[in-house]
């Protein structure tokens, strides 16, 4: 079956240090992954995915993730923190029915905190 | 555009009482799906569907019925309510394609006392 993991329930970050949000993988055959943000008290927002292709895939608000096959990592990373980057974050796999796009499967979150 | 809409955005019901979270979507997505969002546990799949007429369990499907009788609906009904059923109810569609990300509604606070 598919899964994610997110090992850390909470990352602290100082303003404009880079941050990184850890996420592992475990599929069958290639995994179509995801990144989404979840500000309080809203839905949650898509902010990259990973199909194929380049390793490094660049999302929105200056976000980007890492692919690693070898290590089964979608790491989610940003150069310079933001205070308004502060919120929880989900790493999701797609699974598949009928062999087309079904399930997401989430991690269970990270809550990112960047001071000032 | 509206994306996807959810109704209401909060409720408080007692204990045994029924209810209808109502979900739209005006993007013509095949997929729609229900998730919970509980404190620790992320987000968990309840019902879904591929298209009109046919609906499948999730990984919480207990207390929980669905119909999909039309492609842009998918309402999650509560046949007798529970505390346990206290959560954050989240609707999401999405082109069925394993590469497609979803849209999320804004959500539904449930309180069940």
């Amino acid at each position: 079956a598919q899964s994610v993991a997110q090992p850390e329930d909470q990352v602290n970050v100082a303003e404009g240090n880079p941050l990184t949000v850890k996420c592992t993988y475990s599929v069958s055959g290639n995994p179509y992954l995801f990144w989404y943000v979840q500000y309080p008290n809203r839905g949650l927002q898509f902010l990259l995915k990973y199909i194929t292709g380049d390793n490094l895939v660049k999302g929105s608000y200056g976000f980007e993730a890492e692919f690693n096959k070898s290590q089964t990592s979608f790491h989610l990373k940003k150069p310079s923190a933001l205070v308004s980057d502060s919120a929880l974050y989900f790493c999701a796999v797609r699974d598949l029915i009928y062999n087309q796009g079904g399930k997401l499967i989430f991690g269970q979150g990270t809550e990112l905190s960047v001071k000032p | 555009n509206a994306g996807v809409t959810q109704t209401p955005k909060f409720q408080v019901l007692k204990t045994g009482q029924s209810m209808t979270l109502q979900c739209a979507q005006d993007m013509n997505h095949e997929y729609m799906s229900w998730y919970r969002q509980d404190p620790g546990m992320g987000l968990r799949l309840i019902h879904y569907s591929v298209g009109a007429g046919i609906t499948d369990q999730g990984e919480v499907p207990n207390g929980y019925n669905v119909s999909r009788s039309t492609t842009e609906d998918f309402p999650l009904r509560l046949l007798s309510a529970a505390p346990s059923q206290t959560s954050v109810y989240f609707c999401a569609s999405s082109y069925l394609i394993r590469g497609g990300g979803y849209t999320f509604g804004s959500g539904t606070r449930l309180t069940v006392v």
